[in-house]
This record gives structure tokens, sequence and C-alpha cells, in this order.
């Protein structure tokens, strides 16, 4: 069966941290794999990412793929309390038409 | 991208009752979803909606409590049929742009069935 593990679950930091959320998955036929940063109601897109060792970045944000060892990591520098959040993954299954999410990390970040 | 508007925002409802959730996209696209979150929750998806033809839903969600309408590429409608206390969640319409594949979600319908 194929599924998608966020780790970890929550984070609490104080701001100026540095975290790091891991995404990883164990999927047929892997196609994508998207990150979301979800405030309130609706998940707003981040990254997507296909290619191994292609690092994604915006800003304090960056992601990168490891197709071999299925897994992918979000990076957020210099954490500020508007990052406060839950991180969401999903990785695209080719022959599905449709992305499978990860149970997330909720992440508090103390000013 | 894709801007996604979604109706109505949020509402109460009282059991038994039915609501329906419109979602409209500012282009063509094939593939739209809905997704269901439970408080404390992950996404879950609801059902693929298909121009033209009947829905493809996941496993748990059956036509009847959650009918879907896609009478074309740029919108759709849910149907939270007779509701009860467990249906109150938050409900969001999805798309996934062609080429780039990468997947929008509209602002969320929150849901509160008393």
């Amino acid at each position: 069966e194929d599924k998608v593990v966020q780790s970890p679950l929550s984070l609490v930091v104080h701001e100026g941290d540095t975290v790091t959320l891991n995404c990883s998955y164990e999927v047929t036929n892997f196609r994508s794999l998207l990150w979301y940063k979800q405030e309130k109601k609706a998940p707003t897109f981040l990254f997507m990412l296909t290619s191994s060792g292609i690092e994604k970045k915006s800003g304090r944000l960056s992601s990168i793929l490891d197709k071999k060892e299925l897994f992918s990591i979000l990076n957020i520098t210099a954490t500020q309390t508007g990052d406060s959040a839950i991180y969401l993954c999903a990785v695209w299954v080719s022959g599905t038409y449709k992305y499978i999410f990860g149970t997330g990390t909720r992440l508090k970040v103390l000013a | 991208s894709a801007v996604i508007s979604q109706k109505p925002s949020r509402d109460i409802c009282q059991r038994g009752t039915s609501l329906t959730i419109q979602c409209q996209v500012d282009s063509q696209v094939t593939m739209m979803f809905w997704y269901r979150q439970q408080p404390g929750q992950s996404l879950t998806l609801i059902a693929t909606a298909n121009q033209g033809s009947e829905a493809t839903y996941e496993s748990g969600f059956v036509i009847d409590k959650f009918p879907i309408s896609r009478p074309n590429l740029t919108f759709s409608t849910l149907t939270v049929s007779n509701m009860s206390p467990e249906d109150s969640s938050i409900y969001l319409c999805s798309v996934v742009t062609p080429y780039l594949w990468e997947q929008y979600f509209g602002p969320g319908t929150r849901l509160t069935v008393t």
C-alpha cells in the first residue's frame, strides 16, 4: 500500500532557530512530491520536487528530494512566528491520478 | 498556478440537512478533487470529480452521501447529505494543473453540524 509519513508530528522552536521537516514515502511508482504550508483552512503550495539532489529554494525555505532513499526534507532557517503552521507533503503516484498526503508536521515558533 | 474560489466559506448546519459547496476555477482543468480535513487530521481524499461522468470515490465515501457534479472543466459542486456532527470538517476542492502537475487548493469551507 502506498504511504507517506512525516516526522516529527509536532515541533516547538524559538524564533531564529532552524528546523528540518521530514517526509518519507513508499509508493509503487513515484512521480513528484509537493510541500504545502497550512495556516488556517487551505494549504498553500510551496515546492514541487521531481528530481533527486536539486534543491528548491524560496527565501528562508528550501527543500530537496532523495529518490534513492525515498524521502524529502523541508528546511526553514531563521524561523519566525509567522512560520507557525502545519506543513504537509504529498506524493503523486503514476497511474493513480491523485496525490497521497502525509500526516503533516505541526510547527510552532515561539517569540 | 490556478485561482480557485469556493463557497460558502463557512456554514453551521443542523443534522439531517444537506449543504452544497461550490468550487470555481479560473482556467480549464481536467483533474479536480474534493478533500475533507477533520479536526486535527490530515487531508483525506473524498473523490475525483470527472467532467461529463460520475465521480470516482475513495474507499469509505459513497455517492449517496457525497454527490458530486462536474458540468464543465471550471466548476464542480460537492453536496454533503443528511449531515451528522461527524461531518463537521473543512472541505477543500483542488485542481492539478496540466503539464506541471502542481496541485492547488481552494480556500476551503468550514462546516459545523449541530
